[in-house]
């Protein structure tokens, strides 16, 4: 199983609707991030989690939510989906109290929103 | 401009030759990051130097780091068509919010056969 796993995979909505992406992690990782990646414009900071009790909003929060329901899992809702939120969307993990900054990415989320 | 760029955007090489990628950075870091990026998939991590490190190998790879100059280079050396990838640096930086990644744009290496 892969290390950082989200769903679904791929996801066509509609504007307006409600959406959900969702992310677990094994490796036992406090820290939960989830990112935004347009084409040329590398990834983006949505929001980041320190721990359970930790939620702090990224570059470009307006729009999202996010959930950190226990260390293994962090979702991120899109509340009601607009056109321009369509992109590849992807959850990583870190561990620098390990004292190592490297992240671990999930395999991504490509959302459509019509 | 960001606070990782890389340079050149795209570049294209015949399998066995030498790809060198660039990053330029603009504040003081903590260290480093170079990540891969098959298309469409998630990013990789491939190599992390710290702000008192000079250069790094990894099979391959070899990172160097020039924080005087603000920038870092990764070098793949005879490389393979399966090099063929978009290649991200990160810069850590630890500032009064706390410690942050940030990401570049990345660059775009194809390998011909």
């Amino acid at each position: 199983d892969a290390d950082v796993t989200q769903t679904p995979r791929n996801r066509i909505t509609k504007t307006g609707k409600r959406i959900m992406l969702e992310c677990s992690q094994t490796k036992g990782h406090d820290r939960m991030y989830w990112y935004r990646q347009d084409p040329g414009l590398g990834l983006r900071l949505i929001y980041y989690s320190f721990d359970v009790k930790d939620i702090n909003k990224g570059e470009i929060s307006d729009g999202y939510s996010v959930s950190r329901q226990a260390q293994a899992k962090f979702s991120l809702s899109l509340e009601s989906a607009i056109p321009n939120q369509t992109a590849l969307y992807f959850c990583a993990t870190s561990d620098p109290g390990t004292g190592y900054y490297g992240y671990t990415f999930g395999s991504g989320t490509r959302l459509t929103v019509v | 401009s960001q606070q990782g760029e890389e340079d050149p955007q795209a570049l294209s090489i015949q399998e066995g030759e030498n790809a060198t990628m660039n990053c330029s950075y603009k504040t003081s870091i903590n260290n480093l990051q170079w990540y891969r990026q098959n298309s469409g998939r998630g990013l990789v991590h491939l190599i992390l130097i710290r702000s008192n490190e000079r250069e790094k190998h990894s099979g391959r790879l070899r990172v160097t780091l020039d924080t005087s100059k603000k920038s870092s280079s990764l070098l793949i050396t005879a490389s393979r068509a399966a090099d063929t990838a978009s290649y991200f640096c990160a810069t850590g930086l630890r500032n009064t919010g706390g410690f942050k990644t940030i990401f570049g744009a990345g660059t775009r290496l194809f390998v011909k056969a």
